[in-house]
């Protein structure tokens, strides 16, 4: 089934760790994207790349890098996590033109200590 | 910076009745609209995206409106069920290139 997998579904991270995010996409979508969701909060836009090989910071980028080697694979790093960290991250993608819908993934809910 | 708002923030309603969710943007200058739904603990679904030249969008029961011009959207819900409970969230797109602006979503609840 096309969609978008993410890895893991959950994490307990210690602060202080590395930690990459992963997510896959087999629609060939050009663009892709990483949110993360907070109560109160909604969504909020961290990275995107809107095709392979660039990237481009959201509205909260502080504490993530994001790379694009390949148009499939999106991985969200966070070099040194903090407890503010704590989150749900969904990452999502679309054909790139601005006229196609966003198709997220299930989520990864990270916990940092 | 736009800012999205959906009112209200939770509704409650008898199964059968007929529905509107709102929501409302700063910025007129968008290039889409979307509607998701979300189910807990799980990812958002697309379900309806209007482009900014037209006025609405419809998909079965659902039927979403744009009036790009006074910032507002509407999600109508024909014959609620209980399986459309759920959260659902409005988005908008500032250009092209750009990712969503989400508001923080109408938590709906049906009951049967």
């Amino acid at each position: 089934i096309a969609g978008i997998t993410q890895a893991p579904t959950s994490q307990i991270l210690a602060a202080g760790r590395r930690m990459t995010l992963r997510c896959t996409q087999d629609m060939r979508h050009n663009a892709m994207y990483w949110y993360r969701q907070d109560l109160g909060l909604g969504l909020r836009l961290i990275h995107y790349s809107n095709t392979a090989g660039t990237t481009g910071k959201g509205e909260v980028p502080d504490g993530y890098s994001v790379s694009r080697a390949n148009t499939d694979d999106f991985p969200l790093t966070l070099a040194s996590a903090v407890p503010s960290q704590t989150s749900v991250y969904f990452c999502a993608s679309s054909e790139g033109r601005g006229s196609s819908p966003l198709h997220f993934g299930n989520g990864t809910r990270l916990t940092v200590t | 910076k736009q800012e999205v708002t959906q009112i209200p923030a939770a509704l409650s309603v008898p199964e059968g009745e007929n529905l509107v969710l709102n929501c409302s943007f700063t910025d007129s200058a968008i290039y889409n609209l979307q509607w998701f739904r979300q189910d807990p603990g799980k990812g958002l679904t697309s379900l309806l995206l209007i482009q900014s030249s037209q006025r609405e969008q419809t998909s079965g029961r659902l039927n979403a409106s744009l009036d790009k011009s006074s910032g507002r959207s509407t999600l109508y819900i024909a014959a609620s069920q209980p399986g459309d409970s759920a959260t659902y969230l409005c988005a908008v797109r500032r250009g092209g290139a750009d990712g969503l602006t989400f508001g923080k979503g109408t938590h709906l609840i049906i009951q049967p």
